[in-house]
């Protein structure tokens, strides 16, 4: 059965303290590890998609790198709009081609003035 | 533009009433997915679909039921019989193989 862990469960920064959200997973082989940003009471929206062990992708603050065991999720010089929960999720190689998305808990990233 | 609409935003239910949750997509996806929301548990899964007529249930189906009559519309239908139903619901869909979800805006459904 896949699993996601994610932590920390929340994680306060001062306006321009960087830090690293993490993602651990354990699944049979993986076709894609997906990042997603959740503001309060919308849907998540997609942020990456990391598909292969040394890869890395980046979009503005935000950069997100793969192992084989685990995703990080680095924030350089955050900013109060980055507030947010951000949630990781695997999709498994094995099955269908649709295949179902294990999301982990998911991290709250508050960021303050 | 394309995208996914749930409705309605927020729905109150009774004790003993069945509610239905609407979904819709302009994407073209094949699949689509209804997810469970409760603070610090992470998405559950509740139903998926991978083509029309025909659904899946996904890890936590008890007391939900779902149709996918049309490529575009999966409804979800919250039953008298899902004992704590009041949660976050959200609507998802998907082209398949590598590509990840589009997500709705949700429906919160509260019981009174």
């Amino acid at each position: 059965e896949d699993q996601v862990t994610q932590s920390p469960e929340a994680l306060r920064l001062q306006e321009g303290e960087s830090s690293s959200l993490n993602c651990s997973y354990t699944v049979s082989g993986l076709r894609g590890l997906f990042w997603y940003r959740q503001d309060p009471g919308k849907g998540p929206e997609f942020l990456f998609t990391l598909y292969s062990a040394g890869e890395e992708k980046e979009k503005e603050r935000l950069k997100a790198t793969l192992t084989k065991k685990e995703s990080f999720l680095h924030i350089t010089a955050p900013k109060p709009e980055d507030s947010a929960t951000y949630l990781c999720a695997v999709l498994d190689a094995g099955g269908t081609s649709y295949g179902k998305l294990t999301f982990g808990q998911g991290t709250i990233l508050t960021v303050h003035p | 533009d394309g995208g996914i609409t749930q409705s309605p935003k927020y729905l109150f239910r009774k004790e003993g009433q069945n509610v239905t949750l609407s979904c819709e997509q302009n994407l073209n996806h094949d699949a689509m997915y209804w997810y469970r929301q409760d603070p610090g548990q992470g998405l559950r899964l509740i139903y998926y679909s991978q083509i029309v007529n025909d659904f899946q249930k996904g890890d936590i189906a008890e007391g939900y039921s779902v149709s996918r009559e049309k490529k575009e519309s999966f409804p979800l239908t919250v039953t008298s019989a899902q004992k704590n139903p009041t949660a976050f619901y959200l609507c998802a869909s998907s082209m398949g193989g590598h590509d990840g979800y589009t997500f709705g805006s949700g429906t919160r459904l509260t019981v009174v």
